[in-house]
């Protein structure tokens, strides 16, 4: 059963911590993601990944680092936390084409505070 | 400009009836591909189904399908004698480019409620 773990569900933290969230993916896939959704926002994308070591900013990066080690983890570091950064954040991964019978998984989400 | 528009923020739908929910789409590319995903109050989100822009049927996935109507670039989702447990946010999302350089772009989603 292919799978993709986030490392906390709630986290609480405070104004100008250093926060990782973790993402593991089973399914040996090259691409990676990190999403954070609000309301009426749907889901925007911070960055991807479709390889080790590789790295591509997505629509809201500012604020976000990633870092990409082994293919299977995919690492969310928010440097200094701030209020607006208050959210969840989804964690999905993909084979390197999405498509018919390839279809892009996700974890369960991360729901950070940061207070 | 909205690449993908889910112009329904919330539904109201009657257990056993059937829902259809909306999504528009605006692309220049000739090959794309059209998802649509659950997402329960418990945050996870779960694939329901695929339209590629060459397929020339509807997708259909058990109670799902996907009415696909390229002209009018709409891909609304279908869910036959709806349940209880199809109560929540559901996602539409639009693969665009080729290779390596594809994009995904989603939207807004629609709250589903079933009321019994």
């Amino acid at each position: 059963d292919v799978k993709v773990t986030q490392s906390s569900r709630y986290l609480v933290k405070r104004t100008g911590e250093k926060v990782f969230l973790e993402c593991v993916q089973d399914m040996d896939h090259e691409n990676m993601f990190w999403y954070r959704q609000d309301p009426g926002l749907g889901l925007r994308l911070i960055y991807f990944s479709y390889d080790v070591k590789m790295k591509e900013k997505g629509d809201i990066p500012e604020g976000y680092s990633v870092s990409r080690e082994k293919k299977e983890r995919f690492s969310l570091i928010l440097e200094s936390a701030s209020t607006n950064q208050t959210s969840m954040y989804l964690c999905a991964s993909s084979l390197f084409y999405p498509g018919e019978g390839n279809t892009i998984y996700f974890g369960e989400g991360s729901w950070l505070t940061v207070v | 400009a909205q690449k993908i528009t889910q112009t329904q923020p919330g539904m109201f739908v009657q257990e056993k009836e059937a829902v259809t929910l909306d999504c528009t789409y605006d692309t220049s590319d000739q090959s794309y591909g059209l998802f649509w995903y659950k997402q329960p109050s418990s945050g996870e989100m779960i694939f329901l189904i695929y339209q590629g822009s060459y397929d020339e049927q509807n997708a259909t996935e058990g109670r799902y399908s996907l009415n696909f109507q390229k002209a009018r670039k709409s891909a609304n989702l279908v869910i036959s004698a709806s349940q209880l447990g199809d109560s929540a946010m559901y996602f539409c999302a639009m693969r665009e480019g080729e290779g390596s350089n594809y994009q995904l772009i989603w939207g807004a989603g629609t709250k589903l409620i079933i009321k019994p």
